[in-house]
């Protein structure tokens, strides 16, 4: 099945830099690549996808690119604030299921004011 | 529209007991997911619906878990005679399935601490 890997773990960065969060999957069949967002008790929420016929996606600060060959996308957060503080999750999904999601661990990323 | 809502939002158990969690999705979803979330880690996938049907159950990771979508809106997990290692946060998420469409969208979550 597919494996997700996330990195880093924790990311800190100071207020207005910014961060970069990277993931590699193991499927080459993936097609769809969702960012999720979960502050602390708070659902998931998706704040970004890129389907596997994109390259690059953006939406303000936020951005996705997307790397085939290599196997591996990043989301990008320009002029970070404090309440982009959470942890960000990225999936994977493989066609042959159900649009089931494989997700990495997980990066807390922490902006200081 | 409302989002995905899950009860209850906490649940404490004690070792054996059984428990049964509610997920009511988006209306209009046909998709319904359910994931396990331990502390620290990423949502771990364990059933999915197509409306009433159970279409993949592979990531339930014992005998004693159950779930059920029987009208093909609101969805139950069950866990029978709980253990520690159940101990998580239990994630329902919900999606339209149309062609080319796979965003899911989470409720908040239930989290099980088994003592």
């Amino acid at each position: 099945g597919e494996n997700v890997e996330q990195h880093p773990s924790t990311l800190s960065v100071q207020e207005g830099d910014s961060a970069v969060i990277k993931c590699t999957y193991s499927d080459s069949a993936s097609n769809y690549f969702p960012w999720y967002k979960q502050e602390l008790g708070k659902r998931p929420q998706l704040i970004i996808d890129i389907r596997s016929n994109v390259g690059e996606k953006k939406d303000q600060r936020i951005a996705v690119t997307l790397n085939k060959t290599a196997k591996h996308f990043s989301l990008h957060i320009t002029e970070t604030q404090p309440e982009d503080s959470a942890v960000y999750f990225c999936a994977a999904r493989s066609p042959g299921g159900y649009s089931t999601l494989t997700f990495g661990k997980g990066t807390m990323l922490l902006v200081s004011p | 529209g409302a989002g995905v809502s899950q009860s209850p939002r906490y649940k404490v158990a004690k070792r054996g007991q059984d428990v049964a969690l509610r997920c009511d999705p988006i209306s209009g979803h046909v998709s319904l997911f359910w994931y396990q979330q331990a502390l620290g880690q990423g949502p771990e996938f364990l059933t999915y619906f197509q409306n009433e049907a159970q279409l993949d159950k592979s990531g339930l990771p014992s005998d004693r878990f159950f779930a059920e979508r029987p009208e093909g809106s609101v969805s139950t997990l069950k866990i029978q005679r709980t253990q520690q290692e159940d101990s998580a946060v239990y994630l329902c998420a919900s999606s339209w399935t149309g062609q080319g469409t796979y965003e899911q969208y989470f409720g908040p979550g239930t989290r099980l601490t088994v003592t």
